[in-house]
């Protein structure tokens, strides 16, 4: 059965520091990846999606992920974070190409900016 | 564009009582889904609908849990009897399409305390 992994529960950075969350899968085969992030007080919302192409995903609000098959990862980064930052991120993951694969999400990083 | 509808926002009961959950996806959405999300954990797919077909129920404690969408569009999840185990948020989400590329758009959840 395919899994999630957030290792990094709760990640404090102070404000213009560099994030990196780290989402590890089990799955062998062809994969789709999201990232989905919950703003204190709001709904979860898409914050960037790899299906195919470029490893390298740009997504909302500065952020971008990079999908390395080899390591089965999809580690999200910012180089500069904002207090409006803190939320709680979550990876999930879909079998690609498969139209009857259910979505199955990590348990979540919280993540608290110090301004 | 209206988003997810959840009702009620926040249910106390007593174990063993029945409560039930709405939820009015985004018009024109044909897939919608049920998830439960435990504290510290990331959302966990119950059931998930195209238009008023289950496509997948696998993991529905159906022994209590039930959930119809009956004309397409809005759906109810109920409880009957609830367990202490059952306290989570339950998240609605809807998709255009069931495509597992398709970004699913999340309601506010409703916040289940069982006592």
């Amino acid at each position: 059965a395919q899994s999630v992994s957030q290792h990094n529960h709760h990640v404090i950075l102070s404000e213009a520091a560099s994030l990196e969350l780290g989402c590890n899968y089990s799955y062998g085969g062809t994969v789709n990846l999201f990232w989905y992030v919950q703003y204190p007080g709001q709904h979860l919302q898409l914050l960037l999606k790899y299906f195919s192409g470029d490893p390298l995903v740009k997504g909302i609000k500065g952020f971008e992920a990079e999908f390395i098959k080899s390591k089965f990862s999809f580690n999200l980064r910012k180089p500069s974070v904002q207090w409006s930052d803190t939320a709680e991120y979550f990876c999930a993951v879909t079998e690609g190409g498969s139209s009857a694969s259910k979505i199955i999400f990590g348990s979540g990083t919280r993540l608290s900016i110090r301004p | 564009e209206a988003g997810v509808a959840q009702s009620p926002r926040y249910k106390i009961i007593e174990k063993r009582q029945s409560v039930a959950f709405w939820c009015n996806p985004i018009s024109g959405h044909a897939t919608l889904y049920w998830y439960q999300q435990i504290l510290g954990q990331g959302p966990k797919l119950l059931i998930q609908f195209q238009n008023n077909g289950v496509v997948d129920d696998s993991q529905l404690p159906k022994d209590r849990f039930s959930a119809e969408r009956l004309k397409g569009v809005d759906s109810t999840l109920k409880i009957q009897p609830a367990k202490l185990e059952d306290s989570a948020v339950y998240l609605c989400a809807s998709s255009l399409d069931w495509g597992n590329m398709d970004e699913q758009y999340f309601g506010p959840g409703t916040r289940l305390t069982v006592t």
